[in-house]
């Protein structure tokens, strides 16, 4: 059964503490990213990913950190500088990037209080 | 600042209404354009994407959407919607020379069908 996992679905912190969200793919694709969605914001781009071990920042990547060590894995760490992490977190994968269809997890809801 | 606008949040319409939600664009060169879809707890999926062509371009579940490069708008349409296309829908553009490898979306528009 191809797709991609986040895990967890729900997620509980305290403030000052870092945090990670895991995303595997079994889909085999190169590119992977993550997305954090908002009420009446959309999804915004954190990081993505072309390749194994090579990944670059997107709009919003202050107080986030990413690793690429496989191409099925794309962990997100939100770290204690991020100054508003409560929110909705996607991770996504396509075959490569700019026009290619991207397929979505079903996302990690982060609540830090 | 390059953005993609959707012009309403929120959408109420009843069984059979025909449906068009607007996407707007502030890129000039060359996009790819997409629309997808969030059904309530259920994954981001794509309905419909236009690269080039025919600048109509039809996605699943009946919906159409409209490139119009002078006004720089992707509308999506329905002539008739259904209960189960309650949901939320975002336009996203990719503009490779501006965007780079991005995909950028809209806000997304909340769309309830009354049964």
């Amino acid at each position: 059964d191809g797709g991609i996992t986040q895990s967890p679905k729900y997620l509980f912190r305290k403030e000052g503490q870092n945090v990670t969200l895991s995303c595997e793919q079994n889909l085999n694709h190169d590119a992977m990213y993550w997305y954090r969605q908002d009420p009446g914001q959309g999804l915004r781009l954190i990081y993505y990913s072309q390749i194994v071990n090579d990944f670059q920042k997107g709009d919003i990547a202050e107080g986030y950190s990413v690793s690429r060590e496989k191409k099925e894995s794309f962990p997100l760490t939100v770290t204690s500088a991020q100054k508003n992490p409560t929110a909705f977190y996607l991770c996504a994968s396509s075959l490569g990037t700019g026009s290619y269809e991207q397929y979505f997890g079903p996302g990690t809801r982060l609540t830090v209080t | 600042a390059q953005s993609v606008s959707q012009h309403n949040h929120h959408v109420i319409l009843s069984e059979a209404a025909s449906l068009e939600l607007g996407c707007n664009y502030s890129y000039g060169g060359t996009v790819n354009l997409f629309w997808y879809v969030q059904y309530p707890g259920q994954h981001l999926q794509l309905l419909l994407k236009y690269f080039s062509g025919d600048p109509l371009v039809k996605g699943i579940k009946g919906f159409e959407a409209e490139f119009i490069k002078s006004k720089f708008s992707f509308n999506l349409r329905k002539p008739s919607v259904q209960w189960s296309d309650t949901a939320e829908y975002f336009c996203a553009v990719n503009a490779l020379m501006e965007y780079g490898n991005k995909l950028v979306f809209g806000a997304g528009t909340i769309l309830r069908v009354k049964s």
